[in-house]
C-alpha cells in the first residue's frame, strides 16, 4: 500500500523559513516523480512544485520559484521542501503526491494527509 | 499561463448524470493530457481521470472523462450519482512553454 507522510508543518512568522519532508512507502520511489501540491483556507488546489524522477530535474510554480527548493533522496524515499521568505499568502495545507509516472505532467495517484502551514506573527 | 475554467457548482439528483466542464482560455485543449480529482471535504484529493479519459484501477466506471476540441474543453461524466459523489472536483492540466501544472478553480457537486 501507497503511503506518504508529510512532516514538519506548522506556525511561522512572516519572512522565516520552514523544511517540510514527505516520507514515502509502498512503492518504488525512484521510479516516479514527486509533486507538492498546496490548499489555502477554503480555497482550490494549487500547484507548487515538482521534481523528476532520476535525473531530479525541478520545476516551480511562479509564486514560490527562487523562495522554495524541492529535492528528493531516493536511498531514504524522501521528497522535501525548503521554504524561505514565507508570506501570509503562502498559509496553506501543503499535501505530497506521488506522480503516476516519472513524469509529473499526467497526474497524482496518491496524496498525503497534507501538512498544515500558517504564515502569521 | 492559460486558464482552466470550471463552474462554481452544480446540482443534480441521485441517480442522474451530471457533466461538469472544463475550459482552457488559450491554447488547444489536446495540446496536454488533462487530468480529473474529486476532493471531499476535509480529505486529500483522490486521481479519477488522467490523460484525458483513462481511470486509475479503482475508480468506478461510473467516472469518466473526455475532451472537445470545438469547445477547446474537456468534461468529467459522473453516471448514477450516490449521494457520496458529493465533492469538490477539479481538473488539470500541464503547459509545455511554462512547465507549469494548471489546475481549474474547482466545482463543488451537490447531490440532493
Amino acid at each position: 500500500e501507497v503511503q506518504l507522510v508529510e512532516s514538519g508543518g506548522g506556525l511561522v512568522q512572516p519572512g522565516g523559513s520552514l523544511r517540510l519532508a514527505c516520507a514515502a512507502s509502498g512503492f518504488t520511489f525512484s521510479t516516479y516523480a514527486m509533486s507538492w501540491v498546496r490548499q489555502a483556507p477554503g480555497k482550490g488546489l494549487e500547484w507548487v512544485s515538482a521534481i523528476g524522477n532520476t535525473n531530479g530535474a525541478t520545476f516551480y510554480a511562479d509564486a514560490v520559484k527562487g523562495r522554495f527548493t524541492i529535492s528528493r533522496d531516493n536511498s531514504k524515499n524522501t521528497v522535501s521542501l525548503q521554504m524561505n521568505s514565507l508570506g501570509a499568502e503562502d498559509t496553506a495545507v501543503y499535501y505530497c503526491a506521488k506522480d503516476i509516472s516519472g513524469w509529473f505532467a499526467v497526474g497524482a495517484d496518491s496524496w498525503g494527509q497534507g501538512a498544515l502551514v500558517v504564515v502569521s506573527s | 499561463n492559460f486558464l482552466l475554467t470550471q463552474p462554481h457548482s452544480v446540482s443534480e439528483s441521485p441517480g442522474k448524470t451530471v457533466t461538469i466542464s472544463c475550459t482552457r482560455s488559450n491554447g488547444t485543449i489536446g495540446s496536454n493530457f488533462v487530468q480529473w480529482y474529486q476532493q471531499r471535504p476535509g480529505s486529500s484529493p483522490i486521481l479519477l481521470i488522467f490523460e484525458d479519459n483513462r481511470r486509475p484501477s479503482g475508480v468506478p466506471d461510473r467516472f469518466s472523462g473526455s475532451i472537445d476540441s470545438s469547445s477547446n474543453s474537456a468534461s468529467l461524466t459522473i453516471s448514477g450519482l450516490k449521494t457520496e459523489d458529493e465533492s469538490d472536483y477539479y481538473c488539470q492540466s500541464y503547459e509545455t512553454s511554462s512547465q507549469h501544472l494548471i489546475f481549474g478553480g474547482g466545482t463543488k457537486l451537490t447531490v440532493l
